[in-house]
C-alpha cells in the first residue's frame, strides 16, 4: 500500500482553461475527501464520497468545479474556466467508514493559474 | 458552524526547548480533535488525535489534551528537535456521518541546533 497518490503534483495553466486532478486512495478506503488549501491557510473542505457517491458539496465549490468517482476507486476533481483565485493546493484524503477513524493525505496537487 | 482558532505564527525554538502551540475551537456537538503535521516537502500526516473529553493523545513525544470546559486542545512537547520543524494544524471532525475535518490555519515551527 502506498498511501494516497495524486496526479499531477503541479500543474500551471493559462486563466480560461480547464484542468483535472486525479486521486487514488488508499485501496480498502471508501471514502474519500477533496480539500484546497491556499497559501497561509489550513485546508478547507471541498466534497466527499462514499463510495462512488457524492454525499456532500461545499460552497466553496462553485458551478465551474465538478468532481466523480465513478466506479469508487480513484476520483478526479475538474474545474472549468480556471480563474486566477483557483491557485491553490488540491488535497485529497482517504478514510474508512467509521467515526473518529484516520483520514490519510496525498500530497496534493499545486495549481497556478495565469 | 465548527471553526477552528490557533495561535499567530511563526514559532522559533532552540533544540530541546518546551513547547506549546495553543489551539482552541467552535463546535455545536462533541467533536473529535486533531493535530496534523506537515514536514517540508510531504503530505500531511496525523500526529495525534482526541475523541472525547479529557482524552490525551500522544505520539512521538508530543501530547494535547482535549478540554471541553475551555475548548481548547493545545498541543505540547517537552523538548523539540530540530527534526520538529514542520507545518501544524490544529482540526476537528464533527460527529455527523462524513468525518469532515475543519483545520486552523497552521503554524510553522522552526527547530534550530
Amino acid at each position: 500500500d502506498t498511501g494516497v497518490s495524486q496526479d499531477p503534483r503541479h500543474k500551471i495553466t493559462k486563466r480560461g482553461q480547464n484542468v483535472t486532478f486525479r486521486c487514488d486512495p488508499i485501496s480498502e478506503h471508501n471514502r474519500l475527501y477533496w480539500y484546497r488549501q491556499t497559501l497561509g491557510q489550513g485546508p478547507e473542505f471541498l466534497t466527499y464520497f462514499q463510495n462512488e457517491a457524492q454525499l456532500e458539496k461545499s460552497r466553496l465549490l462553485s458551478d465551474r468545479f465538478s468532481a466523480e468517482r465513478p466506479k469508487g476507486s480513484f476520483s478526479t476533481l475538474e474545474i472549468q474556466r480556471t480563474e486566477q483565485g483557483d491557485s491553490a493546493m488540491y488535497l485529497c484524503a482517504s478514510s474508512r467508514v467509521s467515526q473518529n477513524t484516520e483520514a490519510f493525505f496525498g500530497q496534493g496537487t499545486r495549481l497556478t493559474v495565469v | 458552524g465548527d471553526s477552528v482558532t490557533q495561535m499567530e505564527g511563526p514559532v522559533t525554538l532552540s533544540e530541546e526547548a518546551f513547547l506549546t502551540i495553543n489551539c482552541t475551537y467552535t463546535a455545536t456537538g462533541y467533536p473529535s480533535l486533531f493535530w496534523y503535521v506537515q514536514y517540508p516537502g510531504e503530505g500531511l500526516q496525523l500526529l495525534l488525535k482526541a475523541t472525547k473529553a479529557d482524552d490525551k493523545g500522544s505520539n512521538k513525544g508530543f501530547e494535547a489534551t482535549y478540554r471541553k470546559e475551555t475548548t481548547s486542545f493545545h498541543l505540547e512537547k517537552g523538548s523539540v528537535q530540530v527534526s520538529d520543524s514542520a507545518v501544524y494544524f490544529c482540526a476537528l471532525s464533527d460527529t455527523g456521518a462524513n468525518s469532515k475535518l475543519t483545520f486552523g490555519k497552521g503554524i510553522t515551527l522552526s527547530v534550530r541546533p
